[in-house]
C-alpha cells in the first residue's frame, strides 16, 4: 500500500496519560499536516511540516499538543495529560510541494476515559 | 483566518437525480477548493478538485463550479447512485501553510 498510513488505528486511554500517534506519508511527498475531526464535524487543521520543518502551528493546539518530523519522513503527534475533550479521529494527511492535493491516511481514532 | 459555510446538512434525493451541495469561503485570497468524500469509519478521500484560474471542472458524473466574485463553489452529482451515499467535504485553501478549511460536510441519502 503506497498510501498514507497512521499507526495504531485506534487507541483508549485514561484521562491524564499521555498518547503518541505517527504517521507516514506518501514517500515522495514533503508535505505533511495533522487534521483532528469529532463527530458530525469536518476536519480541523492543527500542524503543519515542510520536510522537517514545522511551518504552521493552530490556535486550536494547547501546549499539551506536540508534533515532531525529525527526518523529514514519517511524524508523530503526541498528546499529554489527555482529556476526554481529546476524543475525536487524528487525521494525517501529505501533499506533494507545489502541488496542493491532501491525500489523507485512515486516522487514529481516539477515546479518553 | 478562512471559513467555508456548507449547506444543506443533509440531502436525501431519489437514485439517478441529481444532487446539488454548495459551499461559500470568506478569505479572498483561498485559491483552491477540493471536495471529499467520507463513508462511514473510512478516511476522507478526494473526488473533485478547482483551482481558482477555472470556473468549472468535470469528471463523469461530478462536476465543480466557482464563482470567485460570490466566493461560492458547488458540487455537482448527477445520475445518482447507491454508493454515492456518504458525508461530503468541501474545503478551501489559499495554498500556504494554513492547511485545509473544511465545510461542517452535507450527509447525501440517495433513496432507492
Amino acid at each position: 500500500d503506497t498510501g498514507v498510513s497512521q499507526d495504531p488505528r485506534h487507541k483508549i486511554t485514561k484521562r491524564g496519560q499521555n498518547v503518541t500517534f505517527r504517521c507516514d506519508p506518501i514517500s515522495e511527498h514533503n508535505r505533511l499536516y495533522w487534521y483532528r475531526q469529532t463527530l458530525g464535524q469536518g476536519p480541523e487543521f492543527l500542524t503543519y511540516f515542510q520536510n522537517e520543518a514545522q511551518l504552521e502551528k493552530s490556535r486550536l493546539l494547547s501546549d499539551r499538543f506536540s508534533a515532531e518530523r525529525p527526518k523529514g519522513s514519517f511524524s508523530t503527534l503526541e498528546i499529554q495529560r489527555t482529556e476526554q475533550g481529546d476524543s475525536a479521529m487524528y487525521l494525517c494527511a501529505s501533499s506533494l510541494q507545489g502541488w496542493e492535493t491532501q491525500y489523507f491516511g485512515p486516522g487514529t481514532r481516539l477515546l479518553v476515559l | 483566518g478562512e471559513n467555508v459555510e456548507q449547506h444543506p446538512s443533509t440531502l436525501s434525493v431519489q437514485e439517478g437525480d441529481s444532487a446539488v451541495i454548495k459551499c461559500t469561503y470568506s478569505d479572498s485570497a483561498s485559491n483552491y477548493f477540493p471536495w471529499y468524500k467520507q463513508e462511514l469509519g473510512k478516511r476522507p478521500q478526494l473526488i473533485i478538485d478547482i483551482r481558482s484560474n477555472v470556473g468549472e471542472k468535470k469528471d463523469q458524473r461530478i462536476a465543480v463550479t466557482l464563482n470567485k466574485t460570490a466566493k461560492h463553489f458547488s458540487l455537482h452529482i448527477t445520475e445518482t447512485q447507491p454508493e454515492d451515499s456518504a458525508v461530503y467535504f468541501c474545503a478551501a485553501s489559499n495554498g500556504g501553510a494554513d492547511g485545509l478549511t473544511f465545510g461542517k460536510g452535507t450527509h447525501l441519502i440517495i433513496q432507492p
